[in-house]
């Protein structure tokens, strides 16, 4: 069964400080993961797309890696903001005929002065 | 060029009424899907609709219907609503498969 599972469910952290957040899948056929940036009440926006070839991709203070072996991405934030505080949505897409996508459930992260 | 953009964004309906929900895709982009978000749910998909035909549709009542038209834009249509259709409907729009969604800002339901 296609599923994508990340932790943790949620994670306070101090303005400044860096955090991980995982995502663990079983899609297959693998194509591509991405993560996605949600604020409170706003439609998710596009942090960083990987295929299968690339291992590290990165995006101003985001960092993500992809392990496609182990079927492990992580979504690593350095010095972090108040503006980071949102929801952080994992997402992997099948190579099918019609483009499945298949979404985690995220990781709310609230960042605190 | 202008996002992707959801009308209404805000709409309170009882239950056992009707609703449609509006979504103008990123121009050049053919397909639009429709996603239900709700707290401890996540996103799930609904629909996607390319050059005007369903091309996946996801386990949603059939209640639950779209459409799209020559000009790309799609609406979504919820028949005979319930208490638990309340939620955050999103759309989002491509420009072809395995390329990057584009999220509209959401239209957000509540069922009395």
């Amino acid at each position: 069964k296609n599923q994508v599972e990340q932790s943790p469910q949620s994670l306070i952290i101090l303005e400044g400080k860096n955090c991980t957040l995982q995502c663990n899948y079983t899609v297959s056929p693998f194509s591509n993961l991405r993560w996605y940036k949600q604020d409170t009440g706003r439609g998710p926006v596009s942090l960083t797309i990987m295929t299968f070839s690339e291992n590290t991709k990165s995006n101003g203070r985001y960092t993500a890696t992809l392990d496609a072996d182990t079927k492990q991405s992580s979504l690593h934030i350095t010095a972090s903001q108040l503006s980071d505080s949102a929801s952080y949505i994992c997402v992997v897409s099948a190579e099918t005929s019609y483009d499945k996508v298949i979404f985690g459930p995220g990781t709310s992260l609230s960042v605190i002065p | 060029k202008a996002g992707v953009t959801q009308t209404p964004r805000y709409l309170i309906k009882t239950r056992g009424q009707q609703v449609t929900l509006s979504c103008s895709p990123i121009s050049g982009h053919r397909s639009v899907s429709w996603y239900q978000q709700t707290p401890g749910q996540g996103l799930q998909f609904l629909f996607e609709y390319f050059s005007e035909t369903q091309r996946n549709k996801g386990n949603f009542p059939g209640r639950f219907s779209g459409r799209q038209f020559s000009n790309s834009r799609s609406e979504m249509n919820v028949s005979t609503l319930e208490l638990g259709d309340s939620a955050l409907y999103l759309c989002a729009s491509k420009w072809a498969q395995q390329e990057t969604q584009y999220f509209g800002p959401g239209t957000r339901l509540l069922v009395l």
